[in-house]
């Protein structure tokens, strides 16, 4: 079975500074995709960035990256010049790959409550 | 740009009752999820449904759980019984692809008194 941590449970970041979340995963899969979905107080679930583990290239989105490292199965994420709106729970997600059906379902981290102050 | 949407925003009901939450996927997206995030804890999977029946679903969807898509536009989650544990936040989500990312509802938040 899958699993996947986030062993920060609450971060705080000055507005215009960068921070970087921490996400881990346990999977005996090779083949596999990794999410940071964001969720603000409206409590909405806002896909952020994607990786597909079998791209050596680090996903970037804007102000937003990741920093994978599928040896050491670590999935971080950082948030460049953060702005107040960045203010959120920010949830890790894996989702093994599979050909067909419907068995991609994700499996969250319990989350890391991210404030950005002015 | 498409969004998933869910009905109602917030469903009060009191313990015992049966509720039945709504959503409507995107339109050309082929698989549907429900989870269930309880406050403060994380999101967690309930149920994905492709080609018209369950493909998969967690031990928290037992038997007073169940899913429909009647009309191919909706996806309901009903809750034949509801209990206080079962207050919590549902949002339903939906994807093109087995691989696609999941494009989640703005949710419904259930209060069970």
């Amino acid at each position: 079975a899958q699993t996947v941590t986030q062993s920060q449970p609450e971060m705080s970041v000055q507005e215009a500074e960068t921070v970087t979340l921490s996400c881990t995963y346990d999977t005996s899969e090779n083949n596999y995709y990794l999410f940071w979905y964001k969720q603000p107080p409206s409590r909405q679930m806002i896909l952020v960035i994607r990786q597909e583990a079998y791209k050596q290239q680090n996903a970037t989105e804007n102000r937003f990256s990741v920093n994978f490292q599928k040896a050491a199965k670590s999935f971080s994420l950082k948030i460049s010049d953060s702005q107040l709106g960045d203010t959120a729970m920010y949830f890790c997600a894996f989702m093994k790959h599979v050909i067909g059906g419907s068995q991609g379902n994700l499996i969250f981290g319990k989350g890391t409550k991210l404030s950005v102050k002015p | 740009e498409p969004e998933v949407t869910q009905t109602p925003s917030h469903q009060v009901t009191q313990m015992g009752q049966e509720v039945i939450l709504r959503c409507v996927p995107i339109s050309n997206h082929l698989y549907f999820y429900w989870y269930r995030q309880i406050l403060g804890q994380k999101v967690e999977f309930l149920v994905s449904f492709y080609n018209n029946e369950i493909s998969e679903k967690s031990e928290i969807f037992d038997d007073q759980f169940s899913v429909e898509r009647p009309d191919g536009s909706n996806f309901t989650l009903k809750i034949r019984s509801t209990k206080l544990e079962d207050s919590a936040m549902y949002f339903c989500a939906s994807k093109t692809g087995p691989s696609s990312p999941l494009h989640f509802g703005n949710g419904t938040r259930l209060t069970v008194t």
